[in-house]
């Protein structure tokens, strides 16, 4: 990746269980943006943390970002069988108009 | 709520041929960003447009070239094709730098 990892890579839990995914960048960021993508489909917007914030809540995710260790990490609580997907951060790599993502943690809910 | 439109869904093309990519973003965005996403790999940033100038560069190829027009659709070129081209092709917008994307469906090209 060109930024950095996510990991797990793979994570598989029961359903109503909590589910939370890691990533880890490399250059400094003015933002980092979560996203979900369902098999073959496009990439849909979650969550934006600025790099100001440490923790950001929206429904059933909560974000959290810590700058000094250059990593974020994506919480989804009470999971549900339609979470089952692709989870990517994403960083504006210092400010340029290029958002750089992540290698994605593959999500599956099992009923 | 309009959403990115890309066109063809799907494309396949034999190597050495060439192919175009069109893509239509929300209007009122002033940002355009293409990206290639192999099988199982992450999105890899291509190219981006802010105001119809290119704004930014990744790992395109020389073989492939992009523009974005006067109606703010954008179009990605790909010459020369090769069987690691074969990749679903999305392009997002955005309303501003910082904002979120907005992505389309993409676009599956199949390279034979």
């Amino acid at each position: 990746s060109q930024q950095g990892e996510e990991d797990p890579q793979a994570l598989s839990i029961q359903e109503g269980e909590n589910a939370t995914m890691n990533c880890s960048y490399k250059t400094s960021i003015n933002n980092l943006q979560w996203y979900r993508q369902n098999s073959g489909r496009g990439l849909v917007h979650l969550i934006l943390i600025r790099s100001n914030e440490r923790e950001k809540h929206s429904g059933r995710l909560r974000v959290t970002l810590d700058t000094s260790k250059k990593s974020s990490s994506l919480l989804i609580t009470a999971s549900r069988a339609a979470d089952t997907a692709s989870y990517f951060c994403a960083t504006d790599a210092g400010g340029a108009q290029k958002l750089v993502f992540g290698q994605g943690t593959r999500l599956t809910i099992n009923p | 709520a309009a959403g990115v439109i890309q066109s063809p869904r799907h494309l396949i093309k034999e190597k050495r041929e060439t192919a175009t990519l069109k893509c239509y973003p929300i209007p009122r965005h002033d940002t355009v960003y293409w990206y290639q996403q192999g099988p199982g790999q992450d999105p890899q940033f291509l190219i981006s447009f802010y105001e119809k100038m290119q704004s930014d560069k990744g790992s395109i190829p020389d073989r492939f070239s992009a523009q974005q027009f006067s109606d703010y659709h954008s179009e990605l070129n790909m010459s020369s094709l090769e069987l690691g081209d074969s990749a679903l092709y999305f392009c997002a917008s955005s309303l501003a730098t910082g904002r979120p994307l907005h992505f389309g469906n993409g676009t599956r090209l199949t390279v034979t």
